[in-house]
């Protein structure tokens, strides 16, 4: 079946650091691949997405690119702040057709990886 | 938009008791999701509706369980008789597949300590 694996934390940086949070997959088909981030106390929220090979997914200065030849979706910001510390889920999906012929979209999900940013 | 909704956001229950979630998705929103986050299992897919009918219910522990969506703005999860092993965070999910593509909105989450 499909299996997301991503980097155990926790992860601790001073601000300004070099952030890669790695993230690998399988899947028997095509998947769509993203980043969730969840804030203490809160929901997931996504943050970034790509839909076939080669796209990058970009948002608040995190990118990820999508890489089918090493099936991997790796998490990356040039300059982390305060405010990024949160843990961050890399996910997939996986369209899946029930008997009703009608698509589904259901989200396959790594474990998380803590991101602690000191200043 | 409100975003989704859950309530309560914590619940506290002693063992053997009945609780209930519930949700209200985003409006207009066609898919809805029910996830469980603990520390030793991660997040985990319950359960998910598509136009109010359960697709895949595959995700369910046990038969303890159960979830309903009797119309396009209400769902509940419900959990009779509750364990100290069903504590964890309970998250409501929704999303329009037409137009979102996958995309998932996430409440914030009801806390269920069973005691």
């Amino acid at each position: 079946g499909d299996s997301v694996t991503q980097m155990e934390g926790p992860v601790t940086l001073s601000e300004e650091a070099f952030l890669t949070i790695n993230c690998t997959y399988t899947a028997t088909g095509y998947p769509s691949l993203f980043w969730y981030v969840q804030y203490p106390g809160e929901g997931l929220q996504l943050l970034l997405k790509a839909t076939k090979a080669d796209d990058k997914g970009s948002n608040k200065g995190f990118e990820a690119t999508y890489r089918k030849e090493t099936t991997s979706f790796h998490l990356e910001k040039g300059s982390v702040q305060v405010s990024d510390s949160a843990v961050y889920f890399c996910a997939l999906s996986d369209r899946r057709t029930p008997h009703s012929g009608a698509g589904s979209y259901q989200l396959t999900f790594g474990k998380g990886t803590k991101l602690s940013v000191i200043p | 938009d409100a975003g989704v909704i859950q309530s309560p956001r914590h619940e506290v229950t002693e063992m053997g008791q009945e609780v209930t979630l519930r949700c209200k998705p985003i409006s207009g929103h066609d898919y809805l999701f029910w996830y469980r986050q603990t520390m030793m299992r991660g997040l985990e897919l319950l359960i998910y509706f598509n136009n109010n009918v359960p697709i895949d219910d595959s995700g369910m522990p046990e038969d303890r369980f159960s979830a309903k969506m009797p119309n396009a703005s209400f769902s509940t999860l419900k959990i009779q008789p509750s364990e100290p092993r069903d504590s964890a965070v309970y998250f409501c999910a929704s999303s329009l597949d037409r137009s979102q593509r996958y995309e998932q909105y996430f409440g914030p989450g009801t806390r269920l300590t069973v005691t």
